[in-house]
């Protein structure tokens, strides 16, 4: 069964730090991997999505990387500012089993200090 | 303004009772989807639909019921089964394409506490 980590739960920087946001996953067949960000509250908001045949998505100030051999992924954003404050969640979908389940991990709260 | 909507915002459910949350798509998507998301922890799904007249049981279906009569509409039924309801429940929506595995678009979930 597909487990989805992210350490740590938390995390607070000052504002202009680059944040380094780690996922990790159990099983390396995967279809492909998500990030999303969730503000208090509120739903998702899809920021980038890597497919298992990709090594990277950028977007703007964010980076996503994937080494799917060892079960990581890792979401950069550059220069962090006081409005990337929010729940960052990385989710995977699977290589082998029919459909379009998402296994989430249990996110990473972001803290950007002004 | 094309999107997903939930209601109600906040739910308030009495003991034995059943109450029901509402999510609609307006964007033609064919699959939708409940996920349940408990403090600081993922989500985890309950139900999903492909088509019309069809779901399937996800990880935690137990308590909970759905239908999909409608293609824009696929409202959740959480029973009185269900003893630790309390959580922020969201709802998703996607096409299905060629893969069969397109991004979900989610909704802005729906808080239900237990009284």
């Amino acid at each position: 069964k597909q487990e989805v980590t992210q350490i740590p739960a938390a995390l607070s920087v000052p504002e202009g730090e680059n944040l380094v946001l780690n996922c990790s996953f159990t099983d390396s067949a995967i279809y492909n991997l998500q990030w999303f960000r969730q503000d208090p509250g509120k739903g998702l908001t899809s920021l980038l999505l890597i497919q298992s045949s990709q090594r990277e998505q950028t977007s703007g100030r964010l980076n996503a990387s994937l080494d799917k051999s060892s079960g990581r992924s890792t979401l950069y954003i550059a220069a962090s500012q006081p409005g990337d404050s929010a729940t960052y969640l990385c989710a995977v979908i699977p290589g082998r089993a029919a459909g379009n389940k998402l296994t989430f991990g249990g996110g990473t709260r972001v803290l950007v200090k002004p | 303004d094309g999107g997903i909507t939930q209601s109600p915002k906040y739910l308030f459910r009495k003991e034995g009772q059943n109450v029901t949350l509402s999510c609609e798509q307006n964007l033609n998507h064919d699959a939708m989807y409940w996920y349940r998301q408990d403090p600081g922890q993922g989500l985890r799904l309950i139900y999903y639909s492909q088509i019309v007249n069809d779901f399937q049981k996800g990880d935690i279906a137990e308590g909970y019921s759905v239908s999909r009569e409608k293609k824009e509409s696929f409202p959740l039924t959480v029973t009185s089964a269900q003893k630790n309801p309390t959580a922020f429940y969201l709802c998703a929506s996607s096409i299905i394409g060629a893969s069969g595995r397109e991004t979900q678009y989610f909704g802005p979930g729906t808080r239900l506490l237990v009284l």
